[in-house]
């Protein structure tokens, strides 16, 4: 089964404002990051935030991340019609950096 | 600097039949992942390797799938028998061991139908 799960599933914005997603996972983790999926492409890195950290912000991303109760969310400020994507958490975990995908949160930003 | 390349981009084939896909990562690249990505679901790994050696293949259905990365650059995934349930995207990805470089970085994936 997979580690993470985003959660909202869907979710439909209007332009401007902004989109939260959050992720929860169950083991202990090396690190979060967070990808994105245009429809039908391959998934681009985002951000990373690793385990001992608790808030990292890159251009309009802010993730934070809550080891205590397993748990990341990405806010993106701003929304703009081209964030509409597929956006997926991914857990890295042991030795070798074995890393764990979510289900996804499907973001609709409507012009 | 090159991305990851993949091919072929498109595959149909028919069930019991087999089918190659084929991974060339980013040059210094020590890891390389292979991922199954079903409609509407997020990847699954199906085998990461180190270099030549395999670090985990846990998911990797091993009686129809199988794959290896001669001399620890290019890889290829194989299925032989296909089945129906075997329809998705097929993709491979790559990272550094360097610490602090632990993004993988991925190929435009092979989607795959089963017929």
């Amino acid at each position: 089964s997979q580690q993470g799960e985003e959660d909202p599933q869907a979710l439909s914005i209007q332009e401007g404002e902004n989109a939260t997603m959050n992720c929860s996972y169950k083991t202990s983790i090396n690190n979060l990051q967070w990808y994105r999926q245009n429809s039908g492409r391959g998934l681009v890195h985002l951000i990373l935030i690793r385990s001992n950290e608790r808030e990292k912000h890159s251009g309009r991303l802010r993730v934070t991340l809550d080891t205590s109760k397993k748990s990341s969310s990405l806010l993106i400020t701003a929304s703009r019609a081209a964030d509409t994507a597929s956006y997926f958490c991914a857990t890295s975990f042991g030795g070798y950096q074995k890393v764990t995908f979510g289900i996804g949160t499907k973001l609709q930003v409507i012009p | 600097e090159a991305g990851v390349a993949q091919s072929p981009r498109y595959k149909i084939i028919e069930k019991r039949q087999s089918v190659a896909f084929w991974c060339n990562p980013i040059s210094g690249h020590a890891t390389l992942y292979w991922y199954q990505q079903i409609l509407g679901q997020g990847p699954k790994l199906l085998i990461q390797f180190q270099n030549n050696g395999v670090v985990d293949d846990s998911q990797l259905p091993k009686d129809r799938f199988s794959a290896e990365r001669l001399k620890g650059v290019d890889s290829t995934l194989k299925i032989q028998p296909a089945k129906l349930e075997d329809s998705a995207v097929y993709l491979c990805a790559s990272s550094t061991l360097l610490a602090d470089q632990e993004t993988q970085y991925f190929g435009p994936g092979t989607r795959l139908l089963v017929l």
